[in-house]
């Protein structure tokens, strides 16, 4: 089944502790991307990756890293998580023939 | 950057046809125009998406304006199934890097009555 899994669905954790959202895809899709939702904004583009090694910022990347080693998984991390990092996570892949993003469950993030 | 302008909320009888708009005056010729929908508690899924002519899909139409300024959504026949906040995003292209990046609108509730 074609499908993006995140891990954890749900996450507390305190200011400052280092923590990692894995994100993987089976599709072989090129094109990766973290959003955060929010009540009120919508979803926001964190950072994307268009293929391995290469990643770009998106909207609201300030408090993120991403890195793109292996095409299938593109981790998010919080170096030194926030409470205004409090969201609800997405990622999603798409190839970049089809165009169309699939997205993965979310993850559920509160940090106190 | 560009960005997208929607209704907070819009309301449709079942069965009826719904038409869902978005302003993106700032639209550059290369940004193409995306709707997905989140359904209660999931991630948001893909409905359609066009650059210039109008599009149908199984799922909707995309109507787009001539200045590509806005454009519509189109449900043809509402269902309950259909109740759902509706994005109208940018897919916006950097032509020096060739690089994209997603730009949502803060999206409309739909809410279908039976």
């Amino acid at each position: 089944e074609a499908q993006v899994t995140q891990n954890p669905r749900y996450l507390i954790t305190v200011t400052g502790k280092k923590l990692t959202v894995t994100c993987s895809q089976n599709m072989n899709h090129e094109y990766m991307s973290w959003y955060r939702q929010d009540p009120g904004l919508g979803l926001r583009q964190i950072y994307y990756s268009m293929n391995v090694e290469v990643t770009d910022k998106g909207d609201v990347p300030e408090g993120y890293k991403v890195s793109r080693k292996e095409k299938r998984n593109f981790p998010l991390i919080l170096e030194s998580p926030s409470p205004n990092q409090t969201s609800l996570y997405f990622c999603a892949s798409s190839s970049g023939v089809a165009l169309s993003q699939y997205f993965g469950p979310g993850t559920r993030l509160t940090v106190t | 950057d560009a960005k997208t302008t929607q209704p907070n909320s819009m309301e449709s009888n079942e069965e009826e046809p719904v038409h869902l708009p978005c302003n993106h005056s700032t639209i550059s010729g290369t940004d193409y125009i995306h709707w997905y929908r989140q359904l209660p508690s999931q991630g948001p899924e893909y409905v359609i998406h066009g650059l210039t002519s109008n599009v149908n899909n199984r799922m909707a139409s995309l109507a787009i304006a001539e200045d590509r300024k806005s454009s519509t959504l189109i449900l043809h026949r509402a269902t309950l199934r259909d109740a759902a906040v509706y994005y109208c995003i940018l897919r916006a292209t950097n032509t020096l890097s060739g690089t994209y990046k997603y730009i949502f609108g803060t999206g409309t509730r739909l809410k279908v009555l039976a």
